[in-house]
């Protein structure tokens, strides 16, 4: 079946603009996260949505971040003037129940995002 | 998450096993352990995870000490399309919301020699 799809695979922007990142889930997964990794870095936690409960947002490094998920599929990350340090590769995953310690997450391609 | 330590990078021959250890001394009796790798410019996919018992799959097997203070990931046959970043990660079975993120170490960089 169809895995975890992100749009768009590359972006690159200018510092000061808004980017929008979108992460299809695999279907029936109520569990959403979202991670990025920096060049030369490990991957870091962002955003957890699971069903109807409040999101994690524990990861989110600046107010300049946010997310929604709307209907329990599709997710969009927002990153409201974005700055040289925000340049990564922003991963998605999703997991079918997101609670237990035993399931797997499956993730996207990531989207590769350059601040000029 | 309890913390796990990997070596930062192994090397084997093809066709070759790998062991890949990870240490996780501070492991707590509700943890699972958790592989992931991730192929070059690809997301991270699952490999294998266990609680107390040995485990096998079509990927990898996965050994687990008796005193849960390590493991190790092993790669049956290793072709060079294994060469990738081998994470170990914990995660605890009970499962509460604020740990369903994956914590993600620097992992082990695996590089295949044909």
């Amino acid at each position: 079946g169809a895995g975890v799809s992100q749009s768009p695979s590359n972006k690159v922007t200018e510092k000061g603009k808004d980017v929008e990142l979108r992460c299809d889930p695999i279907s029936g997964h109520t569990a959403l996260y979202w991670y990025r990794q920096s060049l030369g870095q490990g991957l870091e936690f962002l955003i957890y949505f699971q069903g109807n409960s409040a999101p994690d947002k524990s990861g989110l490094p600046s107010d300049r971040f946010s997310a929604e998920r709307t209907g329990g599929s599709v997710s969009t990350l927002t990153i409201q003037r974005t700055q040289q340090e925000d340049s990564a590769v922003y991963l998605c995953a999703s997991s079918l129940l997101g609670i237990g310690g035993q399931e797997t997450q499956y993730f996207g391609p990531g989207t590769r995002l350059l601040v000029l | 998450d309890a913390k796990t330590t990997q070596p930062n990078s192994m090397e084997s021959n093809e066709e070759e096993p790998v062991h890949l250890p990870c240490n996780h001394s501070t492991i707590s009796g509700t943890d699972y352990i958790h592989w992931y790798r991730q192929l070059p410019s690809q997301g991270p996919e699952y490999v294998i995870h266990g609680l107390t018992s040995n485990v096998n799959n079509r990927m990898a097997s996965l050994a687990i000490a008796e005193d849960r203070k390590s493991s190790t990931l092993i790669l049956h046959r290793a072709t060079l399309r294994d060469a990738a970043v081998y994470y170990c990660i914990l995660r605890d079975v009970q499962g509460i919301q604020g740990a369903q993120k994956l914590v993600f170490g620097q992992g082990t960089r695996l590089t295949i020699n044909p």
